[in-house]
């Protein structure tokens, strides 16, 4: 979507690897959360942001990691890839906490751990 | 924590006929926000509709509609004049009014829905 990408848009890693994914945003939200899509499970939270260094845990957050070093770019990390970690993870995007505005998603990447 | 449910995994319609996709939640807040997400073949999250819970009018998007029934957790969207396009996974979800923390969207499970040309 525009101003929001993820980056691979696609990856299969050994597990046991280390693996980084990336979202990058050019709108200048505030707020920068990562998901994780599974069938049967919708759309999960791993880890949110609230601003530059501010990151929190979501609901599936073992496993993974985050940082945030600068406004447009939120990292997760999967410390050793695990086969459960194999999923399409989202990142999104939002200006407020609250209100309607929803959340702009990335195209997501597919990661497969083999 | 907030719970959103979809009690349909999948639904089919006819093309040009009406269907409703249902979802419930729960949650002890009086305030909140309800949306449906739009999930085509080509992975992209569309926000679809948006609700406010203090606001008794259900919200309205062209042929997409939503029953909003508060006291009965229950927010359902209704398609109408349903086209090819719309086939989809439809996500419902909930964000709390203000704070929460590590809140953020909840979301439920899906409903895949499959136009019948």
């Amino acid at each position: 979507d525009a101003g929001i990408t993820q980056s691979p848009r696609h990856k299969v890693t050994e597990t046991g690897t280390p693996v980084t994914l990336r979202c990058h945003q050019t709108e200048n939200h505030r707020y920068m959360y990562w998901y994780r899509q599974d069938p049967g499970h919708g759309l999960r939270l791993i880890h949110y942001s609230y601003g530059v260094k501010d990151t929190d845990k979501g609901e599936v957050s073992d496993g993974y990691s985050v940082s945030r070093s600068k406004t447009e770019d939120f990292l997760l990390t999967l410390e050793s890839a695990t086969s459960s970690q194999t999923s399409v993870y989202f990142c999104a995007i939002s200006a407020r906490q609250e209100g309607t505005d929803g959340y702009t998603f990335g195209s997501g990447t597919r990661l497969t751990v083999v | 924590a907030q719970t959103v449910t979809q009690s349909q995994p999948e639904m089919s319609v006819q093309e040009a006929e009406t269907v409703t996709l249902s979802c419930t939640y729960d949650t002890s807040e009086s305030d909140y926000y309800l949306f449906w997400y739009k999930q085509p073949p080509s992975r992209q999250m569309i926000l679809v509709i948006r609700q406010e819970a203090y606001k008794q009018q259900n919200a309205t998007e062209n042929r997409f509609s939503v029953n909003f029934q508060k006291a009965a957790k229950s927010f359902s969207l209704k398609i109408s004049d349903s086209q090819l396009g719309d086939a989809a996974m439809y996500f419902c979800a909930y964000r709390m009014y203000s704070g929460g923390g590590a809140d953020g969207l909840t979301f439920g499970k899906g409903t895949h829905l499959i136009i019948q040309p």
